[in-house]
């Protein structure tokens, strides 16, 4: 079965820290990586997205890096606060072809940025 | 405007029973998803509709899910004799099918739980 590996499972970071979380993917088809943010009781929300022509895409504090050969991908949030304590989710899907409108999700991680 | 709605937000039932889990999406977005997210896991997909083509049943885990969308907007998700490994929190997305965007728009989810 197509597998996105999410690591870690949680994550403690001081306020102004770099959170850093990390996915890598088997299948090579895949052409889409988004990240999710779910706050409890809520469901998930896109925070940001890559497609691998690029090796990096930053939006305000969030970064993603892409490493295409070596299939894997990370979430960086800079100056990290107490209010992106969240569960985060990496993405993955294919751009076209079967299943190319289904999102496989790495397990989330756990972010708790204590003050 | 209004997001993707999820009624009942909770569901207790009784080993045996079956239940219906309704979703809202967003006007106008043609393809609706089904997950699955359970305890400590990622979104486990279900099932896909996108407009009137044949859904996409195959993340069902057993015979015992079905779900159908009506007039293409509305969808219900039926369990029919509950098992207690059936309980975890069923979440509904829709979306817009553009190639420039796969942003899932998710609504908040029904916590089931089969005692």
């Amino acid at each position: 079965q197509q597998q996105v590996k999410q690591s870690p499972q949680s994550l403690i970071v001081q306020k102004g820290g770099i959170s850093i979380i990390n996915c890598a993917y088997e299948n090579t088809a895949f052409d889409y990586f988004p990240w999710y943010q779910q706050f409890p009781g809520k469901g998930p929300a896109l925070l940001i997205a890559i497609r691998p022509d690029v090796s990096e895409k930053k939006e305000g504090r969030f970064t993603i890096s892409f490493n295409k050969s070596a299939k894997q991908f990370s979430l960086h949030i800079m100056d990290s606060q107490p209010g992106d304590s969240a569960t985060y989710f990496c993405a993955a899907t294919p751009d076209s072809g079967a299943g190319s409108y289904q999102l496989t999700f790495g397990k989330g991680t756990k972010l708790s940025v204590i003050p | 405007g209004a997001g993707v709605s999820q009624s009942p937000s909770n569901k207790v039932t009784e080993k045996g029973k079956d239940v219906e889990l309704r979703c809202d999406p967003i006007s106008g977005h043609t393809a609706l998803y089904w997950y699955r997210q359970s305890l400590g896991q990622g979104l486990e997909f279900l099932i896909y509709f996108q407009g009137n083509s044949a859904p996409d049943k195959s993340g069902l885990p057993s015979d015992r899910f079905s779900a159908e969308r009506t007039g293409g907007s509305v969808s219900t998700l039926t369990i029919q004799r509950t098992q207690q490994e059936d309980s975890a929190v069923y979440l509904c997305a829709s979306s817009l099918v553009d190639r420039s965007s796969y942003e899932q728009y998710f609504g908040p989810g029904t916590r089931l739980t089969v005692t």
